[in-house]
């Protein structure tokens, strides 16, 4: 596609739910970022995929936070169990390498909600 | 470690007027700065980068920025402000993938 693109844009959970966050890269991208924005928190990192390479879960913040990449494109991010300080925004995005002088471009984001 | 300083939580300028949106790093070698734009309710927009050569960066928008080695300094720079360029501005640095962010500036143009 033309962009990256995220989806669910908007996302209500109860409390102790699983949610699946999905994220869909520039077309032959092969790195993916996973980024989370909030209020207290600013900009985290999160996991960062490169070609088929293990990810980098280094800013995963617990195990209920997961993500896979498949087939070298299409991301999912899960959240199990969810608590209310989950609340936030999740952006992800993809760059055309993983080289630090590589511009990274960014979807719209997921804000999600956890009641 | 790298890290990223934005010092003004909020910058107030009045249209037409030139406005510098400001950001200070700390690494440890090359730096990779980057400037993104965001708009209410919008993701994070790619503005412009250093890597290397020409200290002063040419962006989209009109935006440009000034590299300054000596000072650790990444000012984002406009001659002339629009309305439109209110949004909030983060500055980060790669390390060496991930990019590690300054806390944002709000710019807010007055007409």
């Amino acid at each position: 596609g033309a962009g990256v693109s995220q989806s669910p844009s908007n996302k209500v959970t109860e409390k102790g739910k699983d949610v699946e966050l999905r994220c869909d890269p520039i077309s032959g991208h092969t790195a993916l970022y996973w980024y989370r924005q909030s209020l207290g928190q600013g900009l985290e990192f999160l996991i960062y995929f490169q070609g088929n390479s293990a990810p980098d879960k280094s800013g995963l913040p617990s195990d209920r936070f997961s993500a896979e990449r498949t087939g070298g494109s299409v991301s999912t991010l899960t959240i199990q169990r969810t608590q209310q300080e989950d609340s936030a925004v999740y952006l992800c995005a993809s760059s055309s390498s993983a080289t630090p002088n590589t511009e990274a471009f960014f979807g719209q984001g997921t804000r999600l909600t956890v009641v | 470690a790298q890290s990223v300083a934005q010092p003004e939580d909020q910058v107030n300028v009045a249209e037409g007027n030139p406005l510098t949106v400001k950001c200070t790093y700390s690494v440890s070698g090359n730096p990779y700065l980057f400037w993104y734009v965001q708009y209410p309710n919008r993701g994070l927009q790619f503005l412009l980068k250093y890597i290397t050569g020409d200290n002063l960066v040419k962006g989209s928008y009109g935006f440009e920025a000034e590299f300054n080695k000596s000072q650790t300094s990444f000012h984002l720079k406009k001659p002339s402000a629009l309305v439109s360029d209110s949004a909030l501005y983060f500055c980060a640095v790669r390390d060496p993938y991930q990019l590690i962010w300054g806390a944002g500036t709000k710019l807010i143009i007055k007409p």
